[in-house]
């Protein structure tokens, strides 16, 4: 089945840009959307935004000014640059699948599944 | 502030039923986009319990369902058990945001 793993650097100082990769094993990454999602310690779950395998995004509008996603699909990878950084943003970041349809029926918002194991990206200097 | 309202936490004993709710407005639930909750056991990441409104996903036993009215949805868990001990998100669609939202998420206890 597919499996997401998210990577980069764990300790990013405030100013500095945030960079992580998920990469996407056993399965395509084509036709899908892949989004990012972080929780920060103690709270809640926040979608950053999502990607289509053709490169077209949508951010949350809290973080579009910040937020860069791109994929390669030779690599069967997605990233998510995050600029700006400040200790607001040290949180889990987590990748995941968005699925809106199953073999009998498409619905009216997407769902996340699978989702990668999640990486903690602390913002300090 | 979530866009999703959901209770902060919830309890119950071995074999009690609970639900949760998940409290939207005209631009997400109430709109008409579907809703789905997630599990998220200690430290790990969350598991797509409901899709959908009321399916669930293969492996997810049947005393986990969901329902939709109006601008809330609801998780129902029957038959609780110690392992149930977890956080709960309900998630959406919202047209106003153009995105994705969750609920501020519930923790469970099973006393």
């Amino acid at each position: 089945q597919v499996q997401l793993q998210e990577s980069g650097p764990g300790l990013v100082k405030p100013s500095e840009t945030l960079s992580l990769t998920c990469t996407v094993s056993g399965g395509s990454i084509s036709s899908y959307y892949w989004s990012w999602i972080r929780q920060p310690a103690g709270k809640g779950l926040e979608w950053i935004g999502h990607i289509y395998t053709s490169g077209s995004t949508n951010y949350n509008p809290s973080l579009k000014r910040r937020v860069t996603m791109s994929v390669d699909t030779s690599k069967n990878q997605f990233s998510l640059k995050l600029s700006s950084v400040t200790a607001a943003d040290t949180a889990v970041y987590y990748c995941a699948r968005e699925e809106g349809c199953t073999s009998t029926s498409c619905y009216t918002a997407n769902w996340f599944d699978p989702w990668g194991q999640g990486t903690l990206v602390t913002v300090s200097s | 502030q979530s866009v999703l309202t959901q209770p902060p936490s919830v309890s119950g004993a071995p074999g009690q039923r609970v639900t949760i709710s998940c409290t939207g407005s005209s631009s997400n639930i109430g709109a008409g986009y579907d809703v789905h909750w997630y599990q998220q056991l200690p430290g790990t990441a969350p598991k797509l319990l409901i899709y959908g409104n009321n399916n669930r996903p293969s492996g997810v036993p049947d005393r986990f369902s969901g329902s939709k009215s109006g601008t809330s949805a609801s998780l129902a868990i029957t038959g609780l058990q110690a392992e149930d001990e977890a956080d709960y998100y309900c998630q959406s669609y919202d047209s106003s945001l153009s995105g994705s939202v969750f609920g501020g998420g519930t923790k469970l206890t099973v006393l």
